[in-house]
């Protein structure tokens, strides 16, 4: 599986955006990017997910680099609600492969 | 609209004894995947199923099994329960090989 590399824990203030980086130098030409996050006791949700271009929902916004080696996942105005571990997965087209939850990103949001 | 269904929420074992989680995925999704998540850990990837079919499997214990029946429900069947089985059970499933839908998972504590 190809790996992804993603800061320990990040800050942000409430109302301001926050930028979640994710490298992942290794991908190939198949795998989708994929954004997932969990709050504290509740399962994994997603966020978004994409294979080259930029891409927006009413959640977040991704934005992958030209080459696909990383990518972030930007928050336009943090809330407290936003205060959880995002995961950035890689993810081939075939279907049935898994999702692998790597170290994440543990977000605090300031009030 | 529907969600993933886990059952039950929350299960408390003695040590050798047997547990069976349930997962109900959303009407015509075609994969269930299972997840173990352990205190302070990050999601594992247990077992997949496509149509019905195992699809990919990954750190499962030999004690461990699944399957998935005709109406897409699936089941994970633990016997000789462990005290490191104590963990969340998290279900997802898929369409079409897109974004995941995670269920609330069931909480094993084994005693």
């Amino acid at each position: 599986d190809a790996k992804t590399t993603q800061p320990n824990s990040m800050e942000s203030n409430e109302e301001e955006p926050v930028h979640l980086p994710c490298n992942h130098s290794t991908i190939s030409g198949t795998d989708y990017i994929h954004w997932y996050r969990q709050l504290p006791s509740q399962g994994p949700e997603y966020v978004i997910h994409g294979l080259t271009s930029n891409v927006n929902n009413r959640m977040a916004s991704l934005a992958i680099a030209e080459d696909r080696k990383s990518s972030t996942l930007i928050l336009h105005r943090a809330t407290l609600r936003d205060a959880a571990v995002y995961y950035c997965i890689l993810r081939d087209r075939n279907y049935g492969q898994n999702f692998v939850f790597g170290p994440g990103t543990r977000l605090s949001v300031l009030p | 609209a529907a969600g993933v269904i886990q059952s039950p929420r929350h299960l408390i074992k003695e040590k050798r004894e047997t547990a069976t989680l349930k997962c109900y995925p959303i009407p015509r999704h075609d994969t269930v995947y299972w997840y173990q998540q352990g205190p302070g850990q990050d999601p594992q990837f247990l077992i997949s199923f496509y149509e019905k079919m195992q699809s990919d499997k990954g750190s499962i214990p030999d004690r461990f099994s699944a399957q998935q029946f005709s109406d897409y429900h699936s089941e994970l069947n633990m016997s000789s329960l462990e005290l490191g089985d104590s963990a969340l059970y998290f279900c997802a499933s898929t369409i079409d090989n897109t974004e995941a839908f995670f269920g609330q998972g069931t909480r094993l504590t084994v005693v």
